[in-house]
């Protein structure tokens, strides 16, 4: 199984640019998320998605918009690349929701950097 | 929401000793604690978990020991070996639909 996966590794955006981050996974999990990864911030919540057609904001949902169209894919949506946006990105899911069964399968992240 | 605070920042330990990192959460309502190791440039990996009906959990050389009324949680990882050498994650999920993280440990295992 590919897991998590997530496109692109790496980008560098200008400021005032737009782009979506991917992320798609096989696993048929229904509980899908979006987190950052600042330097000693630690993983930080964007949006979050229960299932096809369900999404919910985080704790840092600003500049950022998502959607859920099927069960596989969470695509995360940067309209106004601003600087405060540069930093790492996951994807993870769950099949069940965190603690009734395992927890989170990540994807491999996306470093974005908004210059 | 949650707050979930984790120490030390930075832990260096020789090969073959001990390493402790501590998390303490806010909400009562958390009952499942994972520890995620996350190894340079890939995405965090569960390590072990722990849910509230249980006090201490062990696998191999890694243990989880948790205390719902202090409300804080720790990782123990013994015979320390040069391969942990990662950034650790500690979580809580304060409802049951997301999980909260702390910080993250910098753990050196200096040979």
């Amino acid at each position: 199984n590919a897991g998590v996966t997530q496109t692109p590794k790496f980008r560098i955006l200008k400021i005032g640019q737009s782009m979506t981050l991917q992320c798609t996974q096989d696993m048929n999990h229904n509980y899908m998320y979006w987190y950052r990864q600042d330097p000693g911030m630690g993983l930080k919540l964007i949006y979050y998605s229960v299932g096809a057609g369900i999404t919910d904001k985080g704790e840092v949902p600003n500049g950022y918009n998502v959607s859920r169209s099927t069960t596989e894919d969470f695509p995360l949506r940067l309209e106004l690349a601003a600087p405060s946006q540069t930093s790492v990105y996951f994807c993870a899911s769950s099949y069940l929701p965190p603690g009734s069964r395992d927890g989170y399968t990540f994807g491999s992240g996306t470093r974005l950097t908004v210059v | 929401g949650e707050n979930v605070e984790q120490h030390p920042s930075t832990l260096s330990v020789q090969e073959g000793d001990s390493a402790v990192i501590k998390c303490t959460y806010s909400d009562s309502a958390s009952n499942y604690f994972p520890w995620y190791k996350q190894e340079l440039g890939k995405g965090p990996q569960l390590i072990i978990d722990i849910r509230s009906n249980v006090g201490e959990k062990k696998d191999q050389r890694i243990a989880v020991t948790l205390n719902k009324t202090a409300k804080h949680f720790s990782l123990h990882i013994t015979e320390t070996q040069p391969e942990d050498s990662a950034v650790y994650f500690c979580a809580a999920n304060p409802n049951d639909y997301k999980l909260s993280f702390g910080a993250g440990t910098t753990v050196t295992v200096r040979a």
